[in-house]
């Protein structure tokens, strides 16, 4: 079974600059998040889809951040403008469904400079 | 509100010997808890998980935990550490119960040392 697919693995910008990630979840997997994981942190949800529905994106900053699910498979999530505090790497995840018992597999993440 | 505590930024053990990562979570209701391990450059890999039933959990690659509620801890073992268990943990709580998002709060990260 393929795992959670990102890319690209590296991304180097200049703030105020735009950025997209692409994932592609396990086939199969309803359920699919993004996370932002800072340097000596644990990761935090930015965005979860049921589908291609949002399920939470109460920590999204949406004046900047936005996130796509079109048909409910790909997803991609794009930072405009971007600036120096979203310097992180982004994790993208899927799970069988939103259910408390399913694990979430995780893809290799994008990890994001700002400069 | 929900929250996970790892009170241990490194924990160093040598090979061989026994090794523990703590874990302290806060969660109205019952909780679900996980352990995750993250390797350089690399995503998140599942461990384990406890949903309900037996407290003692086995998971992956030899790893066990324990859940207390009374303590509300779920402390991450391995009876005997391999240098290749050197890594990231990560552990996380979900809260049950209908109309529950779902969503993950992880703990900071705990960095496991094994030496030769």
């Amino acid at each position: 079974e393929a795992g959670v697919a990102q890319s690209p693995r590296y991304k180097i910008i200049e703030k105020r600059q735009s950025v997209a990630f692409w994932c592609n979840p396990i086939s199969g997997h309803a359920t699919l998040y993004w996370y932002q994981q800072i340097l000596g942190q644990g990761p935090k949800l930015l965005i979860q889809f049921q589908n291609n529905g949002v399920v939470d994106d109460s920590q999204l900053p949406k004046d900047r951040f936005s996130a796509e699910r079109l048909k409910g498979v790909d997803s991609t999530l794009k930072i405009q403008p971007a600036k120096l505090e979203d310097s992180a790497v982004y994790l993208c995840a899927s799970s069988k469904k939103t259910g408390d018992s399913y694990e979430q597999y995780f893809g290799p993440g994008t990890r994001l400079t700002v400069t | 509100a929900q929250s996970v505590a790892q009170p241990e930024d490194q924990v160093n053990v040598a090979e061989g010997n026994p090794l523990t990562v703590k874990c302290t979570y806060s969660v109205s209701g019952n909780p679900y808890l996980f352990w995750y391990v993250q390797y350089p450059n690399r995503g998140l890999q599942f461990l384990l998980k406890y949903i309900t039933g037996d407290n003692l959990v086995k998971g992956s690659y030899g790893f066990e935990a324990e859940f207390n509620k009374s303590q509300t801890s779920f402390h991450l073992k391995k009876p005997s550490a391999l240098v290749s268990d050197s890594a990231l943990y990560f552990c996380a709580v979900r809260r049950d119960g209908s109309g529950n998002t779902g969503k993950l709060i992880f703990g900071q990260g705990t960095t496991l040392q094994v030496k030769p």
